[in-house]
């Protein structure tokens, strides 16, 4: 399927566990971005790529970890989940960053217990 | 720091009423604007967009102006519809920065028949 997708859509996990979270983009956009979503927080940035292999922390970098080894994937790990990550995530790419106009996934609801 | 406040809402409107949402902006710079739209279970879709002074982004009925003297970016429609439930987010970005855009904290609409 065309666009951007993101695996799973819910998931539930227990503190200290690792956790992945996947992002495919079909457009071969240079950049790529995570974010999380929490009431009354809006969107915060947690990393972005701007090409294969380049990446950089957002506002909210803390607890995660990103790889971005091909193009059109750029995983987010939880090293170690806690409570305090309970979140929905999103996926963004675009062809030339945040000036134009990112496209979003549907989004990871993630459950810390 | 930059910094977007919108109304939270939520806002509950009747079919074919008028819609306002109020955004302001703190920016030291010359940001781009933009609203966002989340639909119920999905990702964020851009709505519209002003990347300059006086500019008027539009886009399905939805109006926004790029207003520097007040700094707001508030949006428009002359009659909402069912179908314009959900979640609408303002954003900036500034400078080249690629990483550099802020959301607000979105604001809820219903709009009910």
């Amino acid at each position: 399927d065309a666009g951007i997708t993101q695996s799973p859509r819910y998931k539930i996990t227990e503190t200290g566990r690792q956790v992945t979270l996947m992002c495919h983009q079909t457009w071969s956009h240079s950049y790529m971005f995570w974010y999380r979503q929490d009431l009354g927080h809006g969107l915060r940035l947690i990393y972005y790529s701007a090409a294969a292999d380049i990446t950089d922390k957002g506002e909210v970098p803390d607890g995660y970890v990103v790889s971005r080894s091909k193009t059109e994937n750029f995983p987010l790990t939880l090293e170690s989940a806690t409570r305090s990550q309970t979140s929905v995530y999103f996926c963004a790419s675009s062809s030339s960053g945040v000036h134009n106009e990112q496209f979003f996934g549907p989004g990871t609801r993630l459950t810390v217990l | 720091g930059d910094s977007v406040t919108q109304m939270e809402g939520p806002v509950t409107l009747s079919e074919e009423a008028f819609l306002t949402i109020n955004c302001t902006y703190t920016a030291t710079g010359y940001p781009s604007l933009f609203w966002y739209v989340q639909y119920p279970g999905e990702g964020l879709q851009l709505l519209l967009k002003a990347t300059k002074a006086d500019d008027k982004g539009s886009n399905k009925g939805f109006e926004a102006t790029y207003r520097k003297e007040t700094t707001s970016f508030h949006l428009e429609k002359g009659s909402v519809q069912v179908s314009d439930s959900a979640v609408y987010f303002c954003a900036l970005t500034e400078g080249t920065s690629y990483d550099k855009v802020i959301f607000g904290p979105g604001t809820s609409l219903s709009v009910i028949p």
